[in-house]
């Protein structure tokens, strides 16, 4: 079953506006992490915020900020003054810590297109 | 700097060789992690690994075996290779709970 799902496969956002990136998941164990990493066209991925399940606050990373609504089972990243460089296509991970398991899961990502 | 280093960005391998992608961190981490990337379908986990000679089948571990004799070296193997195994492939590491650092990727082509 999928854990992670991102809804939108693409997005075109102007420059210097925000822009929301949708991810929901799904658990049934108590403790878990969320991640976003964004890959530009380069390929490398690069890790931009984390949230854990039991972090009291939403996570913020300079301009990245993550919109954590557990009961909704929701983990939006939300990206403000958008830049040219922020062109790239981001992905939502998840980790479920129960027994120790280490796996990390991916959504399919959300394709980021930032115009002038 | 941390450091995933995979040994090659692009490959191209004929159809039914044996095909060996290396990956070595020097984190010492102790989780290390295979995925392919496909157009649509974000990045599905080959095999992970949580210790030296451990290892886990991930959700798609048909067609690939792995082995981890050294803390730093993680190796994915196509015992024969097919196209339908052309792919991104990347590697990833990790320490406990933290972030997983991933390497540059490689572009596996099967012809």
């Amino acid at each position: 079953a999928q854990k992670i799902t991102q809804t939108q496969p693409g997005m075109f956002v102007q420059e210097k506006e925000a822009v929301t990136l949708d991810c929901t998941y799904d658990t049934s164990d108590p403790s878990y992490g969320l991640f976003w990493y964004k890959q530009p066209s380069s390929g490398e991925m690069i890790f931009l915020i984390y949230q854990g399940s039991y972090d009291q606050q939403n996570a913020t990373e300079g301009r990245y900020s993550l919109n954590f609504q557990k009961a909704r089972k929701s983990a939006n990243l939300v990206i403000s003054a958008s830049q040219l460089g922020d062109s790239a296509m981001y992905f939502c991970a998840m980790r479920e810590f129960r027994f120790n398991d280490y796996k990390l899961s991916f959504g399919a990502g959300t394709t980021v297109t930032v115009r002038a | 700097d941390v450091k995933v280093t995979q040994s090659s960005r692009y490959l191209v391998k004929r159809t039914g060789e044996k095909v060996f992608l290396e990956c070595v961190q020097d984190m010492d981490h102790e989780n290390m992690f295979w995925y392919r990337q496909d157009p649509g379908l974000g990045l599905r986990l080959i095999y992970f690994s949580y210790d030296v000679k451990m290892k886990e089948k991930g959700d798609i571990p048909e067609g690939y075996s792995v082995s981890r004799e050294k803390k730093e070296r993680f190796s994915l193997i196509l015992e024969s290779a097919s196209t339908n195994q052309t792919s991104m492939y990347l590697c990833a590491s990790t320490g406990g709970r933290t972030e997983a650092f991933f390497g540059q990727g490689t572009r596996l082509t099967v012809v």
